[in-house]
């Protein structure tokens, strides 16, 4: 069974753009959730898609979107990027909402210039 | 609010050896789970090692186990024999049971010697 995917591995981007980021879940999983993790913050939640429906959020300005599709892969959107949105973004996957045993992709690198 | 506290940033054994890694939480809840994760450089985060709170039994999972210690809101990893491949960052997450969101500690380095 293939794991979680994230895809670009790697991006960079300038100030003022937008970029979005995807995540296709193990096959089956339908909670969906997205945390970033850099060197000064750690790893933070950004929020939690399941059966489409964004369950949770965390503490990040609107700015960060995202949405989930009914084949539960998951988009996540930072518009008006900024140079502190530089980070790893990480995206894990469940059976089902909150459930505890959550599997993580091997993130997106995001740059901004 | 919840907060995981790991206050060793590094951390080094020799291979075969027994290093243990600190971690303390806070939390007003009684029903929660407790999880140390690692990130090898591929930068995936691999669940290790999972502690439910009502359990007293400690978790084991093979060459790893975890110290719980419910009053005391403490929960240590142990790996013993350690292996090269056991070299990377170690996170300590905590996740109330009524809620969907991981917190996560601060990391700790683990650098393994040959």
């Amino acid at each position: 069974k293939a794991g979680v995917t994230q895809t670009p591995r790697y991006l960079i981007k300038t100030r003022g753009q937008q970029v979005t980021l995807s995540c296709s879940p193990i096959s089956g999983h339908r909670s969906v959730s997205w945390y970033q993790q850099t060197p000064g913050q750690g790893l933070q939640f950004l929020f939690e898609y399941f059966s489409e429906t964004q369950r949770n959020k965390g503490n990040f300005p609107g700015r960060f979107s995202g949405r989930q599709f009914s084949n539960s892969r998951s988009e996540m959107n930072v518009s008006t990027l900024e140079l502190g949105d530089s980070a790893l973004y990480l995206c894990a996957s469940s059976l089902v909402w909150a459930n505890e045993k959550l599997f993580f992709g091997s993130g997106t690198q995001l740059s901004v210039l | 609010a919840q907060t995981v506290t790991q206050s060793q940033p590094e951390m080094s054994v020799q291979e075969a050896e027994t290093v243990t890694l600190s971690c303390t939480y806070d939390t007003s809840e009684s029903d929660y789970y407790l999880f140390w994760y690692k990130q090898p450089p591929s930068r995936q985060m691999i669940l290790v090692i999972r502690q439910e709170a009502y359990k007293q039994q400690n978790a084991t999972e093979n060459r790893f186990s975890v110290n719980f210690q419910k009053a005391a809101k403490s929960f240590s990893l142990k790996i013993s024999d350690s292996q090269l491949g056991d070299a990377a960052m170690y996170f300590c997450a905590y996740r109330s049971a009524s809620a969907d969101k991981l917190i996560f500690g601060t990391g700790t380095r683990l650098q393994v010697f040959p």
